[in-house]
C-alpha cells in the first residue's frame, strides 16, 4: 500500500534551517511527483511548492522563493524539503503529498505531517 | 496569481441534512479543481479532483460541481462522521504545477 512516512518534530531557532523528509513506498516513486503543504496552528492549507520525482524539476510559491528547497534521492525514495531563515510564522505542520497520476491534479496521498516549532 | 475563497466560512447542518459548500477562484481554472476534507489532527483526505470526479474510497453521498469560477461541493445526507473543515483547491499545470488552496469551510452540527 501506498505510505509517505516523515521524519519527526523539531524545535529550531529563528535564524536557523529546517530539513524534513518524507520516505515513500508502495509505488514508483519516480511516477509522481510531490508536493509540501503547510499548516500554522488553527489556520488553513499552504501549498509550499512542487518536485517532480522524475527529473527533480521544481517549483516554489512566489512567498518562499529564495528560502525553500525540495529534493529527492531516488535510490531510497525519498523527498526532502528544507527551509532556511526561519522564522516564528514558520511554526506549522509540514505535510509531503503525493500528486494524482497523469497530473489530474489534487494529492492523493499524504504523510502523517511534521510539527515545527519556530521559538526562542 | 489564482484566489480562491470559499463560503460560509462555518456551515451548521444537522445529520441526515444536506451541505453546500461554495468555492470560487478569481479567473477562471477551467476543471481544475479539488475538494479535501479534514478532520483535527489528521492530513487532509481527497475527495473529489476534476471538479467533479470522486476519488477512489469516497462515498457516493459526496459530489462536487461547476467550471470555470464557481464551484460547488455538495454532502446529500450528512453523516457524523462528515462534521469537518472542507479545503478546494485549483491546480494549473503549465508550465509547471502550482497548487492555490482556498480558506476553508467548517462543517459543524447544529
Amino acid at each position: 500500500q501506498v505510505q509517505l512516512v516523515q521524519s519527526g518534530a523539531e524545535v529550531k531557532k529563528p535564524g536557523a534551517s529546517v530539513k524534513v523528509s518524507c520516505k515513500a513506498s508502495g509505488y514508483t516513486f519516480t511516477s509522481y511527483g510531490i508536493s509540501w503543504v503547510r499548516q500554522a496552528p488553527g489556520q488553513g492549507l499552504e501549498w509550499m511548492g512542487w518536485i517532480s520525482a522524475y527529473n527533480g524539476n521544481t517549483n516554489y510559491a512566489q512567498k518562499l522563493q529564495g528560502r525553500v528547497t525540495m529534493t529527492t534521492d531516488t535510490s531510497t525514495s525519498t523527498a526532502y524539503m528544507e527551509l532556511r531563515s526561519l522564522r516564528s510564522d514558520d511554526t506549522a505542520v509540514y505535510y509531503c503529498a503525493r500528486e494524482l497520476p497523469l497530473q489530474l491534479g489534487g494529492f492523493d496521498y499524504w504523510g502523517q505531517g511534521t510539527l515545527v516549532t519556530v521559538s526562542s | 496569481e489564482i484566489v480562491m475563497t470559499q463560503s460560509p466560512a462555518t456551515l451548521s447542518v444537522s445529520p441526515g441534512e444536506r451541505a453546500t459548500l461554495s468555492c470560487r477562484a478569481s479567473q477562471s481554472v477551467s476543471s481544475n479543481l479539488a475538494w479535501y476534507q479534514q478532520k483535527p489532527g489528521q492530513a487532509p483526505r481527497l475527495l473529489i479532483y476534476g471538479a467533479s470526479t470522486r476519488a477512489t474510497g469516497i462515498p457516493a453521498r459526496f459530489s462536487g460541481s461547476g467550471s470555470g469560477t464557481e464551484f460547488t461541493l455538495t454532502i446529500s445526507s450528512l453523516q457524523s462522521e462528515d462534521f469537518a473543515v472542507y479545503y478546494c483547491q485549483q491546480y494549473n499545470n503549465w508550465p509547471l504545477p502550482k497548487f492555490t488552496f482556498g480558506p476553508g469551510t467548517k462543517v459543524d452540527i447544529k
